[in-house]
């Protein structure tokens, strides 16, 4: 089973800027790897796949990057409705399909 | 729009079984994978299980931690997948959310939820 690895736990942020959230793959998973966000009381939206994919509907500032085991995803500008948990997943070797712990971005 | 509704959840004891269900509408239900996915009360995201489309067989795959005790069924003619939840454990407790998607999750339903206790 793959390992996906998240850091920082929590994170805090200004309004306005930039978030480095970064996940770690316990082996390769080649850009197998997705992104969601997930609000309190919501179910998980997906953000990005193939690890730098938007998916319908997702604003530019969100953008996703790496390969292999290390990746992130960065929003430039944090808006008021980006304070959320965010979580990767990845799709290379499963069963099972496994997610990172999750990250918590919070207002500074 | 694509549209998922979860329903069946509820209060039931251990060794118990349940049955849900997800409803969906918006897409072409018959040519996605459908998964499970749950989330134990202040934690993060877990893979449960998933159900091919017919046209990969209609394979199923489980998560070690459920695996011999839930079965993912669907019915394409009504848009519906289910799970049967049997021997239910405390630790099976959380919001359970149907996504589509057999690789990433498209979208999710809003989730229902299980409550495993005596």
């Amino acid at each position: 089973e793959i390992v996906m690895t998240q850091s920082p736990a929590t994170l805090s942020v200004s309004p306005g800027e930039r978030a480095t959230l970064s996940c770690r793959a316990s082996q390769s998973v080649s850009t197998n790897l997705a992104w969601y966000q997930q609000k309190p009381g919501q179910p998980p939206r997906l953000l990005i796949s193939d690890a730098s994919t938007r998916a319908t509907g997702i604003p530019a500032r969100f953008s996703g990057s790496g390969s292999g085991t290390e990746f992130t995803l960065s929003i430039s500008s944090l808006q008021s409705e980006d304070f959320a948990v965010y979580y990767c997943q990845q799709y290379n070797n499963w069963p099972p399909w496994t997610f990172g712990q999750g990250t918590k971005v919070e207002i500074k | 729009e694509v549209q998922l509704v979860e329903s069946g959840g509820g209060l039931v004891q251990p060794g118990r079984s349940l049955r849900l269900s997800c409803s969906a509408s918006g897409f072409t239900f018959g040519d996605y994978a459908l998964s499970w996915v749950r989330q134990a009360p202040g934690k993060g995201l877990e893979w449960v299980g998933l159900i091919r489309s017919k046209s990969y067989g209609g394979t199923t795959d489980y998560a070690a931690s459920v695996k011999g005790r839930f079965t993912i069924s669907r019915d394409d003619s009504k848009s519906i997948a289910y799970l049967q939840m049997s021997s239910l454990k405390t630790e099976d407790t959380g919001v359970y959310f149907c996504a589509v998607g057999g690789r990433y999750f498209d979208y999710c339903g809003q989730g229902t939820l299980v409550t495993v206790s005596s």
